[in-house]
């Protein structure tokens, strides 16, 4: 099993639809997660952390499932803005992190 | 969080030469670290780069291809040497920039294209 898995997508999805993603991880001492978001040809950029109670960020809501090692994004009203790479980031072990390959996500007009 | 720049932004280069990719911030940091990324892949660490002690390398990369400099804690720099065709990718530089550990905060990044 790798250590960061997604679905690489594409999610085509419509404006104003709901849309979520997951991302396993196989280490279960992992303890810090993290979402990023990646623009075509830019940089990734920090979208949230992820932490253990889940958190909210305006229409954005992640969650972290421990017991089935998984970590969840949902974007509610999607605006075509959106549309980038998600990539999903896990901590698996002291001072490394490991990046999944990313979901691209697609909001139609 | 920190403002990060990359020079050169591009660059194209035959085989067999080398290039160095500068990362400046724009305030001290502990912790730089040296990531490749291939087209259509995630992010593979290089390196962590500390000040006053020599780069930490992942599994695969070796400091005679990779070379990092850390002169103090604003500025490092990545070589790229001997290239060949296979080390055509993105190379970008980040930081973690206090707050929550291991959160990083990445510069623009230099695409590298070997001919």
């Amino acid at each position: 099993r790798k250590e960061v898995e997604q679905d690489p997508g594409p999610f085509n999805v419509p404006e104003g639809a709901t849309v979520a993603f997951n991302c396993t991880y196989s280490n279960s001492a992992s303890q810090s997660f993290f979402w990023y978001r990646q623009d075509c040809r830019k940089e990734p950029k920090l979208l949230m952390s992820v932490y253990s109670s889940g958190n909210e960020d305006g229409r954005f809501t992640a969650q972290l499932n421990r017991a089935s090692q998984y970590i969840s994004l949902l974007i509610r009203d999607s605006k075509l803005s959106d549309s980038a790479t998600y990539l999903c980031v896990v901590n698996p072990r002291d001072d490394k992190i490991i990046f999944g390959k990313g979901t691209r996500l697609h909001i139609l007009p | 969080s920190a403002v990060i720049s990359q020079k050169p932004s591009r660059d194209i280069c035959q085989r067999g030469t080398s290039l160095t990719i500068q990362c400046q911030v724009d305030s001290q940091v502990t912790m730089m670290f040296w990531y490749r990324q291939q087209p259509g892949q995630s992010l593979t660490l290089i390196a962590t780069a500390n000040q006053g002690s020599e780069a930490t390398y992942e599994s695969g990369f070796v400091i005679d291809k990779f070379p990092i400099s850390r002169p103090n804690l604003t500025f490092s720099t990545l070589t790229v040497s001997n290239m060949s065709p296979e080390d055509s990718s993105i190379y970008l530089c980040s930081v973690e920039d206090g707050g929550r550990p291991y959160e990083q905060y990445f510069g623009p990044g230099t695409r590298l294209t070997v001919t």
